[in-house]
This record gives C-alpha cells, structure tokens and sequence, in this order.
C-alpha cells in the first residue's frame, strides 16, 4: 500500500506558466482534497472531490482547477501562475462509512511549489 | 472560522507534561488533531466526536468540551518524537461543505534532551 503519492516534489514556475499537480491514492477512499500550506498560516482546503465526477470548492479556490475522472485520481490545475501560489500543496484522502465523514485524513509528502 | 490554537509554541524538557488547545467560535461536531515533523506531512493523531466518541494514540490524550467549543490535547511523559507541529481541525457538521476541516495555525512543540 503505498497511501497518497504526489508528483512531482518540487518545482519552480515562471509567472505566467501552467502546471498539473498529481496525486493518486490506493486506498480506495471515497473522498479526497487538496490544501496548501504558508508558514504559520495551517492548511486551507483549496478543493474536495466526494467521488469520482464530483467536486467542489473549498475556502481558497481562486486560481486553481480539479478534476476527478478516477476514484484514485485527483490532479490539481494551475493556470496562469502567481507569486502568491508560492506554496507547499498537499493531497490528502479519507474514507466515508456509514454515511459519517470523520474518519482521519491521509497526507501525501507534499508539492513544494515556487513562482518567480 | 479558523479555530485558534494556544500556546504557538512550547519547549518541554523530556518527560514534561503538555497541554495544547483548541477553540472555536462555531458549534462543533468533530476535532482532529494532526501532528506534523518538519518537511513533511500531517499524520493523523485523535478524533474526537460531538457526543463523546474518542479515538487515541499513544500517550497522546484529547478532551472535547461541546458546550465551549473547545477542546485539548493533553501529551504526557513528553518524548524527543513528539517535536513536531501540531495542529486541530473542525468541523461543523458531519456532511456537505461544513463536514470538511479547518485547520488552526498550529503549536510548535520543541522536546530538549
């Protein structure tokens, strides 16, 4: 089992430049979510998917973009990248039973992501 | 709201007792404590449940006080491995939006030799 996996680690963009964050999951997990992480700051959830072909916004949408084709798959767009996307992005999973939604999320490693 | 977690940050010596906390200005229905080590990422430590359904960890410890909206993480006998920041996240409501977590800004735990 190899829990939630991101891709890539690290990557610096350009203003201007787009770019796809990966994550995957092998837990069969019905819900999955996006966060980035400034210094000091916590985690804001930036997107959350219930399933596969649903999902929503979270506090801070603003800039980014989701998709959720598969139930491992939750890849997360950046179009047009800003300073203020400088960040550490983490994808993370939890699963639903009996209809309660709070059992523990799973973290990735995390996406450190720089725009200059 | 964001919930506000105090103290930000504490330095123990081994073996010290620690207590971190968390509060929110919204009615609650669960708190998830996460512990997360420099570099890398969260790992899931307790929940705790409106109506008293706790789950635990270690020498780790929570209360969850309903009626204040507040709840704390009590870690005793302090070890090295416990450094790390810690962070609470609430939720509202067991489903839709208000089912997802905010997290606080986090405690930073340092544990001296």
């Amino acid at each position: 089992n190899a829990g939630v996996t991101q891709t890539p680690k690290f990557r610096i963009l350009k203003i201007g430049q787009s770019m796809t964050l990966q994550c995957t999951q092998d837990m069969n997990h019905n819900y999955m979510y996006w966060y980035r992480q400034d210094p000091g700051m916590g985690l804001k959830l930036i997107y959350y998917s219930v399933g596969a072909g649903i999902t929503d916004k979270g506090e801070v949408p603003n800039g980014y973009n989701v998709s959720r084709s598969t139930t491992e798959d939750f890849p997360l767009r950046l179009e047009l990248a800003a300073p203020s996307q400088t960040s550490v992005y983490f994808c993370a999973s939890s699963r639903l039973a009996g209809g309660i939604r709070t059992y523990e999320q799973y973290f990735g490693p995390g996406t450190r992501l720089t725009v200059t | 709201q964001q919930p506000v977690q105090s103290p930000q940050a504490v330095i123990l010596r081994e073996g010290e007792d620690a207590v971190i906390n968390c509060s929110s200005s919204k009615a609650l229905y669960s708190v998830h404590w996460y512990r997360q080590k420099h570099g890398e990422a969260p790992v899931f430590l307790m929940i705790l449940l409106k109506g008293g359904e706790q789950k635990g960890h270690e020498k780790i410890s929570a209360s969850f006080n309903e009626k204040k909206q507040q709840s704390s993480l009590y870690l005793t006998a302090s070890q090295l491995s416990y450094s790390g920041t810690y962070f609470c996240g609430t939720s509202s409501a067991y489903g839709g939006s208000q089912g997802n977590l905010i997290f606080g800004k986090g405690t930073k735990l340092s544990v001296k030799p």
